[in-house]
């Protein structure tokens, strides 16, 4: 059974902090790694994605990737109130089809 | 249009009514997804349609029926749900390994 792993949180940050959001999986076959926000009572809404080991940059989300230690990461600069949310990791199972499976997500609380 | 369109939004259903959740999409996306999610927790795969036909299912309950009319449109016919059965229920679609989501059916089973 392919795994991934998120710790549920809550997560609580300071606004203006740095949050930092991780996620492990299981399948050393995964080529593809998709960070979901998701607010209360919303559908999940893609903010990243990343295919490559190191960093990749978009804004003050940065997503990092080392697939040796099957470890993807997301950090959120400059942290809002309007960045609290479940953030969900997401990884596409092989096999011709687009199917993701999902972390448990992590809910992340930024207060002012 | 980078939208996934669903109706409705909400939906309370007795155990023995049959309706209807509809999804559209006109972004040229030729696999479409319906994902069930209680709540706190993940979205769980239900349905993948690839090209109008249907590529796997969960091991979905037969109360539960997708359609695929065409490559726009995706319908989950309900039809003698349980309590359990409540949940946000999510329609998705892809291209190039990016799966948007629509915005969402709440449904309650009474």
């Amino acid at each position: 059974q392919k795994e991934v792993e998120q710790n549920s949180g809550p997560l609580s940050v300071p606004e203006g902090a740095i949050a930092s959001l991780n996620c492990t999986y299981s399948d050393r076959g995964s080529q593809s790694f998709f960070w979901y926000r998701q607010y209360s009572g919303k559908s999940p809404e893609l903010i990243m994605f990343i295919y490559s080991n190191g960093d990749k940059e978009d804004g003050r989300f940065t997503a990092q990737l080392n697939k040796a230690s099957q470890y993807v990461s997301l950090l959120i600069r400059d942290s809002q109130p309007s960045d609290s949310a479940t953030y969900l990791c997401a990884v596409p199972i092989s096999g011709g089809y687009n199917k993701l499976i999902f972390g448990a997500g992590t809910r992340l609380a930024v207060h002012p | 249009d980078t939208e996934v369109t669903q109706t409705p939004k909400h939906l309370v259903m007795g155990m023995t009514n049959k309706k209807s959740l509809k999804c559209e999409q006109h972004m040229g996306h030729r696999a479409m997804y319906w994902y069930k999610q209680k709540a706190k927790k993940p979205p769980e795969l239900m349905f993948v349609y690839s090209y109008e036909k249907l590529s796997i299912n969960e091991s979905v309950p037969s109360r539960f029926s997708p359609e695929c009319p065409n490559s726009s449109l995706l319908n989950l016919h309900l039809h003698a749900l349980q309590p359990e059965d409540s949940a946000l229920y999510l329609c998705a679609s892809s291209q190039l390994m990016i799966t948007t989501f629509g915005s969402g059916t709440r449904l309650t089973v009474v």
